[in-house]
């Protein structure tokens, strides 16, 4: 059971470039989230999903874009790199309205 | 808007002390609070967690209190080791749309524990 992963563990993009960020988990969960920690600021919600198919904007959506076309997958696109998404950015899930369990995180640096 | 406000931003506790975190909170539909814990490099996981139906949750050596007049609630380590050095955030959930649950964090508090 490995929980949440994501990949990659680390990327260096160029300003304008575009990337995928890939969330799978195993554990069945309906509920999924992305979030960006930047130092100091705690972790900011961009997207989450209830289920396949039904996604919904956070606290900070602007220059990301997800799908959930399966249960166990919600990839996060960034379109048009910016400096402003260098963060840490982590995938969550849960089974009902309270605890997330949280994957390892991708380090994004934006050049 | 919905805001959590956590202090101290960071934390010097000896071995041994007791480390306090608190968290304040404004909008009045948070009904779920939980503590995460989160080491170098790794994800946010949870610690412990309460609902506002109650005014104290011991897990082991961590403590929430929750004040719902006061709409306040604290992270209480006893015996602090030096394997608790993390940081810690709190959090408040609410309902949002098609039956989910947002949480909105705290900015985290660095806890460093010294022999």
């Amino acid at each position: 059971n490995a929980g949440v992963t994501q990949t990659p563990k680390f990327r260096i993009l160029k300003i304008g470039q575009s990337m995928t960020l890939q969330c799978t988990q195993d554990m069945n969960h309906n509920y999924m989230y992305w979030y960006r920690q930047d130092p100091g600021m705690g972790l900011k919600l961009i997207y989450y999903s209830v289920g396949a198919g039904i996604t919904d904007k956070g606290e900070v959506p602007n220059g990301y874009n997800v799908s959930r076309s399966t249960t166990e997958d919600f990839p996060l696109r960034l379109e048009l790199a910016a400096p402003s998404q260098t963060s840490v950015y982590f995938c969550a899930s849960s089974a009902s309205t309270d605890t997330q369990y949280f994957g390892p995180g991708t380090r994004l640096t934006v050049l | 808007q919905q805001q959590v406000k956590q202090s101290p931003q960071s934390l010097i506790v000896q071995k041994g002390g007791i480390s306090i975190i608190n968290c304040a909170y404004e909008n009045t539909a948070f009904d779920y609070f939980p503590w995460y814990q989160q080491f170098p490099g790794k994800g946010p996981a949870l610690l412990i967690a309460i609902r506002p139906d109650v005014s104290e949750k011991k897990e082991g050596r961590f403590t929430i209190s929750f004040n719902k007049s006061a709409k306040q609630f604290s992270l209480h380590i006893m015996d602090s080791q030096p394997g608790d050095s993390a940081t810690y955030f709190c959090a408040a959930s609410s309902p949002s749309g098609a039956g989910s649950y947002q949480l909105t964090f705290g900015k985290g508090t660095k806890l460093s524990v010294i022999p």
